[in-house]
């Protein structure tokens, strides 16, 4: 089964607004997730990632929220620019297992 | 940051023929995945190493496929033979600690004709 999943293939946001990227997944055993993008060269690069001892952690205009009864997270970009354009990959892995598991991957679009 | 160099970017193969995708992991490094994508499909696990050892392999990982880091060079995947579903770009990845954040390389595109 789909254990992480993105709903929402792409996102369209304006110039300086909010961008809110979700996830949610199925394993409630789940106990680390993050947030990768996707750079033109194609390798995902870690932007965020968080612990389940936490629900929010915030690094400049990255916030992540985890929902742990609703098994959902997600990622909001405040400031949105035009370099934030790219595809937004999140990744969710449980303690004991070498793995993490991805989404499809949502592709944010920032329009100036 | 530190880098994760994938050889070659691309490699086309005749199917039946035998590859072997190279992965220079991030130096301090223990563990190493690699990961399969089709084209419009999302990124999944395939096998991660640990010790000299596989520790955790998907249904993905066929028999075909093998993984090796000999003496501390590279991490390599082989398939042998390819077939034309092997088709993919193939990530690689490393980490410190297990279930912990992750380097990727570009990737291998592999085009299985």
């Amino acid at each position: 089964g789909q254990q992480v999943k993105q709903s929402s293939p792409s996102l369209t946001v304006q110039e300086g607004g909010i961008s809110i990227l979700n996830c949610d997944y199925e394993n409630d055993m789940f106990d680390y997730f993050a947030w990768y993008k996707k750079y033109p060269d194609n390798s995902p690069t870690l932007l965020i990632s968080v612990r389940s001892n936490v629900d929010k952690r915030e690094d400049g205009r990255l916030t992540v929220f985890l929902n742990k009864s609703g098994k959902h997270f997600s990622l909001h970009i405040t400031a949105s620019q035009p370099e934030d354009t790219a595809v937004y990959l999140c990744a969710a892995g449980q303690g004991g297992s070498a793995k993490l598991i991805f989404g499809e991957g949502t592709k944010l679009t920032v329009s100036s | 940051g530190p880098k994760v160099l994938q050889i070659p970017s691309h490699q086309i193969i005749d199917m039946g023929q035998m590859v072997t995708l190279n992965c220079d992991p991030v130096s301090n490094h223990l563990y190493f995945y690699w990961y399969k994508q089709i084209l419009g499909q999302q990124m999944e696990f395939l096998v991660n190493f640990y010790n000299g050892k596989v520790m955790e392999k998907s249904k993905l990982f066929k028999d075909q496929f093998s993984v090796e880091r000999p003496d501390g060079s590279y991490f390599t995947l082989k398939i042998q033979p390819t077939a034309l579903e092997d088709s993919a770009v193939y990530f690689c990845a490393s980490s410190f600690r297990d279930n912990s954040d992750y380097t990727f390389g570009s990737g291998t595109r592999l085009l299985v004709i």
